[in-house]
């Protein structure tokens, strides 16, 4: 079964410090990718950063970066320099070919930024 | 280049009451899909779609119905509400269906009340 674990449901962070979101995931497939959105306050769905199952290096977007450890199946979301803005709730997904390329969404983490 | 436009904004039904919700989007994606966001549940994917005539069931389907005649629409019909389906809802879009590389965009969502 093809699942994504979020098991952080709140976090705090004072601004300008560095920040891990932790997300696990379950396949038994090899191809697969994993995203994390970003939901400010607002509602929308803010698409953050990509990691593929192949990918041999930690994927990086800005102040985003996603640690990735495939044998423990794990995809962490660090942000650094956190700042006010970052305050919102994050969704970590998984897409995989046998889940019909079907996107699982964990149940989120939503993170405080304090001044 | 309007990506993932929804239609209403807001919504509210009588139980029993049937309605669609419309999406559509402008940049001729193959894969589209609906979600519903529930507080403490993360998104849940109602139906999904990989291109014209082509739908298929998510995890929960139950109460709704979808239809894709065409590249640009996948309107989501409730066919009578219940107050269990007071939700967002999320209409989002995706290049491909493979595992790669393949951002959804999501549109702004509806926000539905049955009472």
């Amino acid at each position: 079964a093809q699942k994504i674990t979020q098991t952080q449901p709140g976090m705090f962070v004072q601004e300008k410090e560095a920040v891990t979101l932790d997300c696990t995931y379950d396949t038994s497939d090899q191809s697969y990718g994993l995203f994390w959105y970003k939901q400010p306050s607002s509602g929308e769905m803010i698409f953050l950063i990509y990691q593929g199952s192949y990918d041999e290096q930690n994927a990086t977007e800005g102040r985003y970066s996603l640690n990735f450890q495939k044998a423990r199946k794990s995809a962490n979301l660090v942000i650094s320099a956190s700042q006010l803005g970052d305050s919102a709730m994050y969704f970590c997904a998984m897409r995989t070919t046998s889940g019909t390329y079907k996107y699982i969404f964990g149940t989120g983490t939503r993170l405080k930024v304090l001044a | 280049n309007a990506g993932v436009t929804q239609t209403p904004k807001f919504q509210v039904l009588k139980t029993g009451q049937s309605m669609t919700l419309q999406c559509a989007q402008d940049m001729n994606h193959e894969y589209m899909s609906w979600y519903r966001q529930d507080p403490g549940m993360g998104l849940r994917l109602i139906h999904y779609s990989v291109g014209a005539g082509i739908t298929d069931q998510g995890e929960v389907p139950n109460g709704y119905n979808v239809s894709r005649s065409t590249t640009e629409d996948f309107p989501l019909r409730l066919l009578s509400a219940a107050p269990s389906q007071t939700s967002v809802y999320f209409c989002a879009s995706s290049q491909g269906s493979g595992w790669e590389y393949n951002e959804q965009f999501f549109g702004p969502g509806t926000r539905l009340t049955v009472l």
